[in-house]
């Protein structure tokens, strides 16, 4: 067990809508590091938070967001679904920005 | 050309025998390099952490970087059924002030009883 906490482990939605994935670090990480990773292009950085603020962008879509709280959990925010965005998404913590990252084990969202 | 490239698979070997993992990079200013072991329908679980050039140990697993080739590997030592996942190189660099994050797509390790 990571420590690393995803919610929902399943998500089944249709084109168009909107959905939210949390994520919630483990004890005393303050970086929170989103992934998406599907069959034909392997793990994908899309952004990181380190105590609450932006640090590091990926390739995250516009129709994409994130945000960290004050007690460190943190969604990501899909929105305007498509298809393509069928994939197992990953949360990752660390304790800073240059430390071995932990991951959760995903949350995995199929579009119909 | 990827960043980070790393040989799919397949990789079939019989129990007991030591694996070679391997990843190529084309960034100079990766610094930081990571092992990760993925089980189906599981997260990626560090394996190793190393940041120099040169081994690093931990139980039946050796990392190695080279720095000067731009290649590093992962080698399992007397490999069990129980090892077979998908492998995961990883790397960082610090470009612009900003971290950047960088994962090979895996290679699948089965090893038969």
């Amino acid at each position: 067990d990571s420590g690393v906490t995803q919610t929902p482990k399943h998500l089944i939605t249709a084109t168009g809508q909107r959905v939210t994935l949390r994520c919630s670090p483990r004890s005393g990480d303050l970086s929170v590091y989103w992934y998406q990773q599907s069959l034909d292009q392997g793990l994908q950085f899309l952004i990181q938070y380190y105590n609450g603020e932006e640090r590091a962008k990926g390739n995250i879509l516009e129709r994409f967001s994130a945000q960290q709280f004050p007690d460190l959990h943190s969604e990501l925010n899909l929105s305007s679904l498509e298809l393509g965005d069928s994939a197992l998404y990953f949360c990752a913590s660390s304790v800073g920005n240059d430390q071995p990252q932990h991951f959760g084990d995903g949350t995995r969202l199929s579009i119909l | 050309q990827k960043e980070v490239e790393q040989d799919p698979g397949p990789l079939s070997v019989p129990e007991g025998a030591i694996v070679s993992l391997n990843c190529t990079y084309s960034n100079s200013a990766f610094q930081y390099f990571m092992w990760y072991r993925q089980y189906s329908r599981k997260g990626p679980e560090l394996l190793m952490y190393t940041y120099s050039s040169g081994n690093k140990e931990d139980g039946r697993f050796t990392a190695q970087v080279d720095k000067s080739s731009k290649y590093i590997s992962l080698f399992i030592r007397d490999s069990q059924p129980s090892d077979s996942a998908t492998y995961l190189c990883a790397m960082s660099a610090l470009s612009s002030g900003t971290y950047k994050y960088i994962f090979g797509t895996g290679t699948r390790l089965k090893v038969l009883a």
